[in-house]
């Protein structure tokens, strides 16, 4: 299996732009995360799936963020308008709905920076 | 807040020596994951424990847990350069929370 993977691996945009992020989960996995990593609040849980369904979205930090998961194999994450204090890593995780609570698999994160 | 506290910060060492992190944390687990973190990739996980669990080993990697304290430490034995990264432990509560990590530095 390829991992988890997310595209794209760095996006440079300005400030009031769009961004979209994609993440394609592990095959056969039932459960998608989507976190921020900051160096000042470290890595944050924004929002989680269950078989496409949003369970979890108290971390999202304000409307201007949505994420949806229109399948099994992707789902987004999407800013508009950004913001410079979007800037960030944002990390996508899956796991099998055995181990959601015990082993998650992350893709390699996309750099954002909105200027 | 966090759920995990990573302790220290940062950890610098030679190579060959023991590295030891500690976390703490604040409520009920079920669980206890160990994750390291290298420059510019995601997270990988490491080692879990459960909470019935006191101590668990794999390789060079020794987990303790003390859920009276609500702490858990990792040690790395004969560490190596490429042991150098970042290393977080996370807790279930239904949902995987991060503390803010150790910074392991191994030096050749």
């Amino acid at each position: 299996d390829a991992g988890v993977i997310q595209s794209p691996r760095h996006e440079v945009t300005e400030m009031g732009q769009e961004v979209t992020l994609r993440c394609k989960p592990i095959s056969g996995h039932d459960y998608l995360f989507w976190y921020r990593q900051t160096m000042m609040r470290g890595l944050e849980l924004l929002i989680y799936f269950n078989n496409n369904v949003p369970i979890d979205d108290s971390g999202m930090p304000e409307d201007r963020f949505s994420a949806k998961m229109p399948n099994a194999s992707f789902s987004t994450l999407k800013i508009q308008p950004s913001e410079p204090r979007d800037s960030a890593v944002y990390f996508c995780a899956s796991s099998s709905a055995l181990t959601a609570n015990e082993k998650l698999f992350f893709g390699s994160g996309t750099q954002l920076s909105v200027l | 807040s966090q759920q995990g506290e990573e302790d220290p910060q940062a950890l610098s060492i030679q190579e060959g020596e023991n590295a030891t992190m500690n976390c703490s944390y604040k409520t009920s687990i079920n669980n206890l994951q160990w994750y390291r973190q290298n420059s510019g990739r995601g997270l990988v996980h490491l080692i879990l424990i459960r909470s019935n669990e006191r101590e668990k080993h794999s390789g060079r990697l020794r987990v303790t847990l003390d859920t009276s304290k609500k702490s858990s430490s990792l040690l790395i034995t004969a560490s190596r350069a490429a042991d150098t990264a970042s290393y977080f432990c996370a807790t279930d509560r239904g949902k995987s929370t991060f503390g803010d990590g150790t910074t392991l530095t191994v030096k050749p």
